[in-house]
């Protein structure tokens, strides 16, 4: 069965270094997102990208994010600056049809 | 008002119970409507899109009321395995765009 793969499962970074998390999403699926999962809270909405470009943001996704798909494959999400409160689960989720489909996520840990 | 509002629960059933969650949503101009599982720690997982018509997979029966902005998901004859926490998720476009937003989810964990 067809996944979306992301890495890394689990990255510790300090405040205010840059990350870099990816996605390989399932193939011949248009429409990518991120979203993300402060602990014990809800999933959030983060950006959506179709064609190569961004469609949609949140307010959370802010100047310090970008979200790029550099060679035609993996889908990226770069935090330039990070910040304690950007601690949480990233998720990927990619759609062929209505249904979103979700990578096993990143855990982000800001110290 | 929440855009998708659940009751966290706990929701604590013995094996074999019937139990239902309910979710109410804000928009009325809501296009599509899913119920996803989370397990501890890990992604959510679609377990099935509801349509106004109702519909059933296997021990599952989900709901859609659109006059009344109101989902539900039924679970019929629980399985230890069912313990997880259930995500009503509202897309507010039809087809293939549009975000989703998700509600806080609903826990339910099944006891032998």
């Amino acid at each position: 069965e067809p996944e979306v793969t992301q890495t890394p499962s689990h990255q510790v970074t300090q405040m205010g270094q840059e990350v870099i998390l990816r996605c390989v999403p399932i193939s011949n699926h248009l429409y990518f997102y991120w979203y993300r999962q402060i602990l014990g809270q809800k999933v959030e909405f983060l950006v959506s990208f179709y064609n190569n470009e961004i469609s949609e943001k949140s307010e959370i996704f802010d100047d310090q994010f970008s979200v790029e798909r550099p060679d035609g494959s993996n889908f990226t999400l770069k935090i330039r600056s990070t910040k304690l409160e950007d601690s949480a689960m990233y998720f990927c989720a990619t759609k062929g049809g209505i249904e979103a489909f979700f990578g096993q996520g990143t855990r982000l840990t800001v110290v | 008002r929440k855009e998708v509002e659940q009751d966290p629960g706990p929701f604590n059933v013995p094996e074999g119970a019937t139990v239902a969650f309910n979710c109410t949503y804000s928009n009325s101009a809501s296009q599509s409507f899913f119920w996803y599982r989370q397990d501890c720690r890990k992604e959510p997982k679609l377990l099935m899109s509801v349509y106004s018509s109702g519909n059933e997979d296997g021990r599952f029966t989900a709901q859609l009321n659109r006059a009344s902005q109101y989902i539900s998901l039924l679970i019929r004859d629980s399985k230890l395995s069912d313990s997880a926490t259930y995500l009503c998720v509202v897309n507010m476009k039809a087809g293939n765009t549009g975000k989703l937003i998700f509600g806080q989810g609903t826990t339910l964990q099944v006891k032998p």
